[in-house]
């Protein structure tokens, strides 16, 4: 039973336009909510967070927004660029030290 | 800086071998984790520690054993390895205690493969 869901395994976007990743989660306790960003043969990397007492948070290119109602939070990045290209993994903490992970999101984006 | 040290990087083991992956990190965090990357799966956390002499079952522990006996020091041991293990590990670790912001340090992973 996956608390963290992300439905859609890949997204393709051109260089420059607009690339939203998607996440649901079910567990309504969930209270800090992440982004991070993997490369081939290398670690996952923290891109951005997001508090459940907030409903979004900006960080130059990157932009969460969480809609805790539909359970639901997006990642945008605007604008896209070729070295964005990575997968995408949403992520979840109820007690703030055990992080729950979706199964990943990889984002092609085309020069 | 090192940051989060894992090895070996690659490892072929046959079914019923047993092996231990270990993982170093130098940031003096407390908390420390072990994941497994599957494709389709995401991560999924196997066992974690929330300090020195501590351990902690996560979402998929079974056939895994874990000790931290040293803060900076976090080893995941494989007693009769499976092919379901094969798998990417990841270890992380966190400086967390109080700061909620969960965001995990990560090594490069290690390639497990059972055959």
């Amino acid at each position: 039973d996956q608390q963290v869901k992300q439905n859609s395994p890949s997204l393709s976007v051109q260089e420059g336009r607009i690339s939203i990743l998607n996440c649901d989660y079910t567990n309504s306790m969930f209270d800090y909510f992440l982004w991070y960003k993997k490369y081939p043969a290398e670690g996952p990397t923290f891109l951005i967070s997001i508090s459940s007492i907030k409903d979004k948070n900006e960080d130059g290119r990157f932009t969460v927004f969480l809609n805790k109602s539909a359970k639901h939070l997006s990642l945008h990045i605007v604008p896209s660029q070729p070295g964005d290209s990575a997968v995408y993994f949403c992520a979840a903490s109820e007690s703030s030290y055990k992080l729950i992970f979706g199964s990943g999101t990889r984002l092609l984006v085309r020069p | 800086n090192a940051g989060v040290t894992q090895t070996p990087k690659f490892r072929v083991l046959k079914t019923g071998q047993s092996m231990t992956l270990l993982c170093a990190q130098d940031m003096n965090h407390e908390y420390m984790y072990w994941y497994r990357q599957d494709p389709g799966m995401g991560l999924r956390l196997i066992h974690y520690s929330v300090g020195e002499g501590t351990t902690a079952k996560g979402e998929v522990p079974d056939g895994y054993n874990v000790s931290r006996l040293k803060k900076q020091n976090f080893l995941l041991g494989l007693e009769s390895a499976a092919p379901s293990q094969t798998s990417v590990y990841f270890c992380a670790s966190s400086y967390l205690a109080g700061n909620p912001t969960g965001e995990l340090f990560f090594g490069e992973g290690s390639r497990l493969t059972v055959l």
